[in-house]
C-alpha cells in the first residue's frame, strides 16, 4: 500500500487524554514513526518502533499499534503538545518512506 | 551532537534544476545502518519523502519523483546531495535533509536539517 491516513484535525482538553491514529497496509508489517512539528519549524521524532521515545520526550507521549492501524496517545496534553503531528513508515514493499497527510492537535 | 544543514540557492527558475547539498557534522555519513534523506513540505502542506541514500551509493526515491530526481553521496566530505530537474512552481517548498536509521521492521528519522526554502519563480 502507498498510503497512511490520518485524521485532519484533533482536539482535546487541556490535561486529558488524546489518541491520534494513522492507519495503513504497510502498518501490518512495519512500525509506525510519529513527529511533531510546531509552525515555523523542522519536525521532530517523538516516537518510534514499538514504543521508544527518544531523549528528552515527555513520557506523556506513546506509541501503539493494532492491524492496520498505529496510535499516539498524549496522556495529559499540555499547551505546549498544540501542533501538527505526522506518522510515517515504510511502505509495504519495504522500499519507500510514507507519510501521513498530518493531524492539526488543538489543545483546548 | 549530530548536526545537518541544508545548503543551495532559495531561487529557481521554472524548468531548471535544483540542487541542494546537506553537510553532516558531529558523524560520520559512512556508518552502517543509517539512510541520508531529502523531505520536503510545500507551504502550508504536509511532508513528503523524496529520497534517500546510503553510503555505499544505493538510493531509493519516491516514485512520483523519480524520473526527476538524483541524489547522491560525497563520503570525503560527509555530505549527500539531492538534484532535481526540470522544476516548476509545484516544487516550491522547505527542503529539509534528515538522517534514518534503518532496521527490518523499522525505519525513522532522528535527526533533521533545520530546513531550506526553494521557490521556483522566474
Amino acid at each position: 500500500s502507498s498510503e497512511l491516513t490520518q485524521d485532519p484535525a484533533v482536539s482535546v482538553a487541556l490535561g486529558q487524554t488524546v489518541r491520534i491514529t494513522c492507519q495503513g497496509d504497510s502498518l501490518r508489517i512495519f512500525y509506525a514513526s510519529w513527529y511533531q512539528q510546531r509552525p515555523g519549524q523542522a519536525p521532530v521524532l517523538v516516537i518510534h518502533g514499538r514504543n521508544n521515545r527518544p531523549s528528552g520526550i515527555p513520557d506523556r507521549f506513546s506509541g501503539s499499534s493494532s492491524g492496520n492501524t498505529g496510535s499516539l496517545t498524549i496522556s495529559g496534553a499540555q499547551a505546549e503538545d498544540e501542533a501538527d503531528y505526522y506518522c510515517s513508515s515504510r511502505d509495504s514493499s519495504g522500499n519507500h518512506l510514507l507519510f501521513g497527510g498530518g493531524t492539526k492537535l488543538t489543545v483546548l | 551532537q549530530l548536526q545537518l544543514q541544508e545548503s543551495g540557492p532559495g531561487l529557481v527558475k521554472p524548468s531548471e534544476t535544483l540542487s541542494l547539498t546537506c553537510s553532516v557534522s558531529g558523524g560520520s555519513i559512512s556508518r552502517n545502518n543509517y539512510y541520508w534523506g531529502w523531505i520536503r513540505q510545500p507551504p502550508g502542506k504536509g511532508l513528503e519523502w523524496i529520497g534517500s541514500i546510503y553510503y555505499s551509493g544505493n538510493t531509493e526515491y519516491n516514485p512520483s519523483l523519480k524520473s526527476r530526481v538524483t541524489i547522491s553521496v560525497d563520503t570525503s566530505k560527509n555530505q549527500f546531495s539531492l538534484r532535481l530537474r526540470s522544476v516548476t512552481a509545484a516544487d516550491t517548498a522547505v527542503y529539509y535533509c534528515a538522517r534514518l536509521p534503518t532496521a527490518v521492521t523499522t525505519q525513522f528519522i532522528d535527526y533533521w536539517g533545520q530546513g531550506t526554502l526553494v521557490i521556483v519563480s522566474s
